[in-house]
Order: structure tokens, then sequence, then C-alpha cells
């Protein structure tokens, strides 16, 4: 089975800080992780995926995320925040297994809010 | 590429109401997937395709929703009869494969009175 987890419903940090919203995982093989961003009434829109290769990955918008394997994290950062990118995150994972879930499986979301 | 389209972007109907709701993926992607988000249980997965056919509707919440595929560029989502319970904010999305990336739509929000 494969699940993720999104500890904290809202994160908030100032303009120009550095933010981190975080996300476990658990998968019975090696994940496939993802990082969406939804900004109020649109819809969910693709920010960064890891796969395989390098744990540090980049993504839309000066995001990165980085992949821990012993920790089955796969937090999404940026050095400096913007307002705009106050919206709700969402993390997802697949199982890379022949027996797992073909399809990912969502986070529930953590709002970001960016103070000026 | 316009993306995925969905309409309508807003529907208002009565308890026991008929509603459909539609979606045009992106051109050449084989895979259609439903969402709805709300805020008490936030994204669930209800439907999803794969080149026209469904492969698991497990999230799908009653008999009262049920969903379609005629062809590559169009699925519709119906709920029949609705209540208000459904209210919620709808999302087709589509991939070219099964675990690539999701484009998801912009959603239809939809109020049952």
């Amino acid at each position: 089975a494969q699940s993720v987890a999104q500890p904290e419903d809202q994160v908030n940090v100032a303009e120009g800080n550095p933010l981190t919203v975080k996300c476990t995982y658990s998968v019975s093989g090696n994940p496939y992780l993802f990082w969406y961003v939804q900004y109020p009434n649109r819809g969910l829109q693709f920010l960064l995926k890891y796969i395989t290769g390098d744990n540090l990955v980049k993504g839309s918008y000066g995001f990165e995320a980085e992949f821990n394997k012993s920790q089955t994290s796969f937090h999404l950062k940026k050095p400096s925040a913007l307002v705009s990118d106050s919206a709700l995150y969402f993390c997802a994972v697949r199982d890379s297994t022949s027996g797992g879930s073909y399809i990912p499986t969502f986070g529930r979301g953590t709002s970001l809010i960016v103070h000026p | 590429d316009a993306g995925v389209i969905q309409s309508p972007r807003h529907e208002v109907t009565e308890m026991g109401q008929e509603v459909t709701l539609r979606c045009k993926p992106i051109s050449g992607h084989d895979y259609l997937f439903w969402y709805r988000q709300t805020m008490m249980r936030g994204l669930e997965l209800l439907i999803y395709f794969n080149n026209n056919v469904p492969i698991d509707d497990s999230g799908m919440p009653e008999d009262r929703f049920s969903a379609k595929m005629p062809n590559a560029s169009f699925s519709t989502l119906k709920i029949q009869p609705s209540e208000p319970r459904d209210s919620a904010v709808y999302f087709c999305a589509s991939s070219r494969g099964q675990a690539e990336t999701q484009y998801f739509g912009p959603g239809t929000r939809l109020l049952v009175l």
C-alpha cells in the first residue's frame, strides 16, 4: 500500500524568508514523488517530481524538493518566499513496485501563507 | 494546447436534479481522472479511465454517481439525483501514462441546494 502525509495543515512564513512544506510517504518499493500547487479557484498545477537520480529536484517558480530515503520524506523548499507563493500545496506518491497502485496518492494539502 | 477543459465552471442546482459535468482531456493523453475536493475530505479520486475504459471506480461514493468516456476527447461525470452533500469542486485531470504528471482542469464548482 502507498500513503502520503502532510503533517501541517498550514505554514506561515514572512516574505523573503525560506519556506519548507513537509511531506512524508510510505511505499513498498521505490517512490515516485510529486508536488503540485493550487492557487485559489484554480486546478492543481505540477511543480516538480522525483523519479530517480539526484536527491535534490528543482522545479517551477524557484521551488525545489529534497528526497530523503532514510527519513521517507520529500519536503518542498524555497530559499526566499514571495507573497504570490501563498497557495495550497499537495504532495503525491506512487509506488514503483508492480504490486503497488499505479495511480499517485495525494496528500491532504498544506496551506502556505506568506506574509508581507 | 489549451489544457484540460471542464464545463460548466459553476453549477447551482436543486436537490434531486440531475447534474452532468464535462471534461475534455489534453490530446494524446491516455489516462483521465475525476476528483472531488471538499474542505472536509480534501482531494478524493473518484474514478479513472485508461484508453476510454474505466479502470477503477472504487472512489465513486454511491450509485448516484456515474462516469463515461465515449471517446478519447470527452468524458462526463453524472450525479442523479443530486444531494446537498455532493456540493464540492470537481476536477478532471489527464496524463500520458499512469504514473506520469497529471494535468488538472480548472474544476467545476457544484452547489446543490
